[in-house]
């Protein structure tokens, strides 16, 4: 069936290290992603965002990998901060279909001073 | 300009009541979608209104509905609550749908708790 998944439930990373977010996706015909973050008592905020005729796209710390064909797709965050300890998601959205995206579960990323 | 607001922030029910939700975009944004959060479901998609029309619906029974004013903001409705209703609501904003950028901009969201 289609679904947006998460590896892990839970990162923890020390302060300064880069953190890698993994998300799978089962739906081939989604074209476009987008990574959340979603701290506590917080709504999600977008962070970046990257179309399936991309397979890298960076932002500020941020850097999102595509992975079509084994439909995995991955937010780096590099030097990680205490202020990035939040829950992560991703999101996909289909081709043709509706612009609201279908979220994952979303993983907790801890960060260690 | 000032981000998406919702009220109340916090809310306690009783099962069987019903509850109304508000939600205000960001000024210029037409469409509100609204979800759900628990941590057994994640977010889930109820409905998204654009110029006052429902323009796409989740998978949630009819107890929950929606409406978006002229004025963009919006509501949702919960009728008959049950326990299971028990959630984080999150409103989102997006100034245009249909196309690309597709970003939305959360509010913090209405803690409901059914007891």
């Amino acid at each position: 069936g289609e679904s947006v998944g998460l590896h892990l439930p839970t990162l923890s990373v020390q302060e300064g290290d880069n953190s890698i977010i993994n998300c799978a996706y089962s739906n081939s015909a989604s074209d476009y992603f987008i990574w959340y973050k979603q701290e506590s008592g917080k709504g999600p905020q977008f962070i970046i965002d990257i179309r399936s005729n991309m397979d890298k796209r960076q932002g500020q710390r941020v850097t999102v990998l595509l992975n079509k064909t084994v439909k995995h797709l991955s937010l780096q965050i590099a030097a990680t901060q205490p202020g990035d300890s939040a829950v992560y998601f991703c999101a996909e959205k289909k081709t043709g279909g509706s612009y609201i995206p279908t979220f994952g579960r979303g993983t907790s990323l801890i960060v260690h001073p | 300009k000032a981000g998406v607001t919702q009220t109340p922030r916090y809310l306690i029910k009783t099962r069987g009541q019903q509850v109304t939700l508000s939600c205000s975009p960001i000024s210029g944004h037409r469409s509100v979608s609204w979800y759900q959060q628990t941590p057994g479901q994640g977010l889930q998609f109820l409905f998204e209104y654009f110029s006052e029309t429902q323009r796409n619906k989740g998978n949630f029974p009819g107890r929950f509905s929606g409406r978006q004013f002229s004025n963009s903001r919006s509501e949702m409705n919960v009728s008959t609550l049950e326990l299971g209703d028990s959630a984080l609501y999150l409103c989102a904003s997006s100034p245009q749908t249909g196309k690309g950028p597709y970003e939305q901009y959360f509010g913090p969201g209405t803690r409901l708790t059914v007891t």
